[in-house]
């Protein structure tokens, strides 16, 4: 199983900030099969990135993300207060497919 | 547009069985895997299982392989998730979802709301 660990756990910042949320897999995600979700408190995660770079659909070029192997990263580059969210990293190369455990990115 | 309404959940004690399932809408439902995910309170996401498009091959974890069973039923667009030998450690919210390109070794793009589920004796 390939365990995905996210870094920080909490990131305390302030909108106009930038975000670097970091994700690190224990055996390489094959073909960058890898993912970022935001999650809002009583709504559904919506897809952000995939393929470790790509945007999904309506996703606005303020996120961002890079990486490959076993280093993933996802940058969002100018705070704006609804990105206030916990994120998850997900890699679906490899059965079973699995998420980090979040990086909580709060207002400070 | 592209729903996902999962229905189901409810209280049910320890041992004893549930079956989840989710109506689909807006999209070819017969041409896509779909997946089922998990957060427990105050727990990050769990991938639950997966079924292909056809419905020949599922996939899950460790944690749930012999207790749950995942099916669907395209002439109905609706998915299922069969929970037996239920645990209070399966205590979530659950979640339907897509697979972005319609194999199972795709994002999720769409997310039903979750419907909860609590093992309680």
């Amino acid at each position: 199983e390939i365990v995905l660990t996210q870094s920080p756990g909490t990131l305390s910042l302030s909108p106009g900030e930038r975000a670097t949320l970091s994700c690190r897999a224990s055996q390489s995600v094959s073909s960058s099969y890898l993912a970022w979700y935001q999650h809002k408190p009583g709504q559904a995660p919506r897809l952000l990135i995939y393929g470790a770079s790509s945007r999904a659909t309506g996703i606005p070029d303020s996120f961002s993300g890079s990486g490959s192997g076993t280093d993933f990263t996802l940058t969002i580059s100018r705070l704006e207060p609804a990105d206030f969210a916990v994120y998850y990293c997900h890699q679906y190369g490899t059965s079973p497919y699995t998420f980090g455990q979040g990086t909580k990115l709060e207002i400070k | 547009q592209v729903q996902l309404v999962g229905s189901g959940g409810g209280v049910v004690q320890p041992g004893r069985s549930l079956r989840l399932s989710c109506a689909a809408s807006g999209f070819t439902f017969s041409s896509y895997a779909l997946h089922w995910v998990r957060q427990a309170p105050g727990k990050g996401l769990e991938w639950v299982a997966v079924i292909s498009y056809d419905g020949d091959n599922k996939y899950y974890p460790d944690s749930v392989r012999g207790r749950f069973t995942v099916s669907r039923d395209n002439s109905k667009n609706t998915l299922y998730l069969q929970m037996s030998s239920l645990r209070p450690e399966d205590t979530a919210v659950y979640y339907c979802a897509r697979a972005l390109w319609g194999s199972y070794r795709s994002p999720l793009d769409y997310w039903g709301q979750g419907t909860l589920v609590t093992v309680s004796s």
